[in-house]
Order: C-alpha cells, then sequence, then structure tokens
C-alpha cells in the first residue's frame, strides 16, 4: 500500500533552516510528482510548491522563492523540502502528498515545526 | 492571483444533509477536488475532479461544479463526518486552496 512517512518535529531559531524528509513505498517514485503543503493549526492549507522525482524539476509558490528547495533521492525514494531563513511565522505542520494527475491521493502525516528563540 | 471562498463553519443536524460551498471565478472551468481533515490528522480526499470519490470514500458524500460555485454535499451527516474541509483547484502552474468549512455535527 502506498505510504509516506515523514521526518519528526523539529525545534529551530530564527534566521536557521530546516530540512524535511518524507519517505515513499508502495508506488513508483518517479512516476509522480510530491507537493509539499503547511498549515499553521486551525488555519488553511497553504501550497509551497513540487517536485518531480523523474526528473528533479521543482516549481515553487511565489510565496516561498528564494529560501525554499526541494530534492530527491531516488535510491531510498525521498523527497525532501528545506526551508532557510526561518521565520517564527514560519511555524507550522508541513505535510508532503503524492500528486495523481491533479489532486493528491496520498499525504504524509505531517511535520511539526516550531520556529524560537 | 486565483482565490477560493469557502464559509468558515456549517453546522448539520445527524443524518441530514450538509452543503459546503467553494466559491471561484468561472470555477466551473476548472476541476474542483476536495478533502476532509479531521483534527491532528493530515487531510484526505473526498471527492476528486468535481464528481469522483476514491474508493473506501461513502457514497453519501458528492460534488458538483457550475459556474462560480463547486458544492460539496454530505447526505445523511454522520457524527464521523465532523471535520474541516477543503477545496483546491490549479490555477496554471500553481495549487490554490480554499479557507476550509468546519463542518458541525449537531
Amino acid at each position: 500500500q502506498v505510504q509516506l512517512v515523514q521526518s519528526g518535529a523539529e525545534v529551530k531559531k530564527p534566521g536557521a533552516s530546516v530540512k524535511i524528509s518524507c519517505k515513499t513505498s508502495g508506488y513508483t517514485f518517479t512516476h509522480y510528482v510530491i507537493h509539499w503543503v503547511r498549515q499553521v493549526p486551525g488555519q488553511r492549507l497553504e501550497w509551497m510548491g513540487w517536485i518531480n522525482p523523474g526528473n528533479e524539476y521543482t516549481q515553487f509558490s511565489q510565496n516561498f522563492q528564494g529560501r525554499l528547495d526541494m530534492t530527491r533521492d531516488t535510491s531510498t525514494n525521498t523527497a525532501y523540502m528545506e526551508l532557510s531563513h526561518l521565520l517564527s511565522e514560519d511555524s507550522a505542520v508541513y505535510f508532503c502528498a503524492k500528486d495523481n494527475g491533479d489532486y493528491f491521493d496520498f499525504w504524509g502525516q505531517g511535520t511539526q515545526v516550531t520556529v524560537s528563540s | 492571483s486565483y482565490e477560493l471562498i469557502q464559509a468558515a463553519s456549517v453546522s448539520v443536524g445527524l443524518g441530514q444533509t450538509a452543503t459546503v460551498t467553494c466559491g471561484g471565478d468561472k470555477i466551473g472551468n476548472k476541476n474542483v477536488h476536495w478533502y476532509q481533515q479531521k483534527s491532528g490528522l493530515a487531510p484526505m480526499v473526498v471527492i476528486y475532479r468535481n464528481n469522483k470519490r476514491p474508493s473506501g470514500i461513502p457514497e453519501r458524500f458528492s460534488g458538483s461544479n457550475s459556474e462560480n460555485t463547486a458544492t460539496l454535499t454530505i447526505s445523511g451527516v454522520q457524527a464521523g463526518d465532523e471535520a474541516d474541509y477543503f477545496c483546491h483547484v490549479w490555477d496554471r502552474t500553481t495549487v490554490v486552496f480554499g479557507g476550509g468549512t468546519r463542518v458541525t455535527v449537531l
């Protein structure tokens, strides 16, 4: 069965970077885009961008241009999202999600990131 | 940028019908997807491409999309349907989510 398992919670200081992993299984990793979405609890989902694991092509929301990177490791079927120059407003739960053409059919469990001095 | 408008909350009696709307400019020309998110959990798709139900999603969940409004309908609401519901479309190469509607079952 398809699974996306994310790395654990992170606590970072303002200005630092965070890198979250999303290990996938149960399908052909390189055939489906992976998206990253974040959510402040109780608020809306915010799309961050996507990576095509097949060719490593990425597309980012303009809200994160310059401080967001997405990579993948095809040997472990894992996608990564790195956000730099963290602000307190970046404290949120971060999700990875598998794209099935145009909708997200499977999601990771979420990773809490707390940015605090 | 493209915007999706959802009511913040909807209350519905047990066994009644809940209607969750998602407004957007000419949204009827787009494919709309709906996600259910229960407290503390990841979202889960309940309707994709306007009116298609993934396997395992009960028939009481249905969707429609026309002109400027997409609608998620939950018939015979059960207590377990209490959750936040988000609509989703693509705007060119960008993903757009609605603000979410909290469905409360009375």
